[in-house]
């Protein structure tokens, strides 16, 4: 089955530096999508990425899909202590597949 | 509106015991779906569903049965719990099955003995 790899699974940083999450799907997606976790609390929608090469930003965030459609990042600049949190990507290959099939997160520590 | 809801928010179940977990959503959403969400395991679906009394088989559907009677509700039920379901479940709506986001409620913590 659909597999998507999330990497790494942890990073610790200092406030103001940049952090990165890197997604991998075994398979081609016809989207992606990025959620934030809050520590206690639920995953929420950051973004949905549609087309190869897609590049998309709110803020200090900045989101990216490859080419092929089968991998994606978030890239937070200069963190913030509201960065906190787990980031999730989810990989949906369409054709009928009816979920969402969720990379295991990475998990962003802020050191103030 | 609340948006999506789940109730009871912490439960402590001994092995056999069975019980059902209730989710609500306000927005009129057609799809419907179960998470649990192990440490280090992401989330992982356990069923979901198409629309008013219609459910299929997730990721990891053994050990569960769901019902949607109500296009509002979406029930989860244990039938005999075990260790191995301790987990934190969460229920989601969205607005289309591709290419939508996922609205999710506050979860459920439940603990097995």
């Amino acid at each position: 089955g659909q597999q998507v790899m999330q990497i790494p699974q942890y990073q610790h940083v200092q406030e103001g530096e940049d952090f990165t999450t890197y997604c991998n799907s075994s398979t081609t997606l016809s989207n992606i999508q990025w959620y934030k976790q809050r520590p206690g609390g639920h995953p929420v929608f950051l973004i949905q990425l549609v087309k190869s090469g897609e590049v998309k930003k709110q803020k200090r965030l900045t989101f990216q899909f490859g080419e092929a459609k089968k991998n994606s990042s978030l890239h937070i600049t200069a963190t913030q202590t509201t960065d906190v949190g787990t980031y999730f990507c989810a990989g949906d290959s369409g054709a009928g597949s009816y979920q969402l099939t969720f990379g295991k997160g990475t998990k962003l520590s802020v050191i103030p | 509106n609340a948006g999506v809801t789940q109730t009871p928010k912490f439960r402590v179940l001994k092995t056999g015991q069975s019980m059902t977990l209730l989710c609500a959503q306000d927005m009129n959403h057609e799809y419907m779906y179960w998470y649990r969400q192990d440490p280090g395991m992401g989330l992982r679906l356990i069923h979901y569903s198409v629309g008013e009394g219609t459910t299929a088989k997730g990721e990891v559907p053994d050990g569960y049965n769901v019902s949607r009677l109500k296009k509002q509700n979406f029930l989860l039920g244990l039938e005999s719990a075990a260790p191995s379901q301790t987990s934190v479940y969460f229920c989601a709506s969205s607005w289309d099955l591709v290419g939508s986001e996922q609205f999710f409620g506050p979860g459920t913590r439940l603990t097995v003995l």
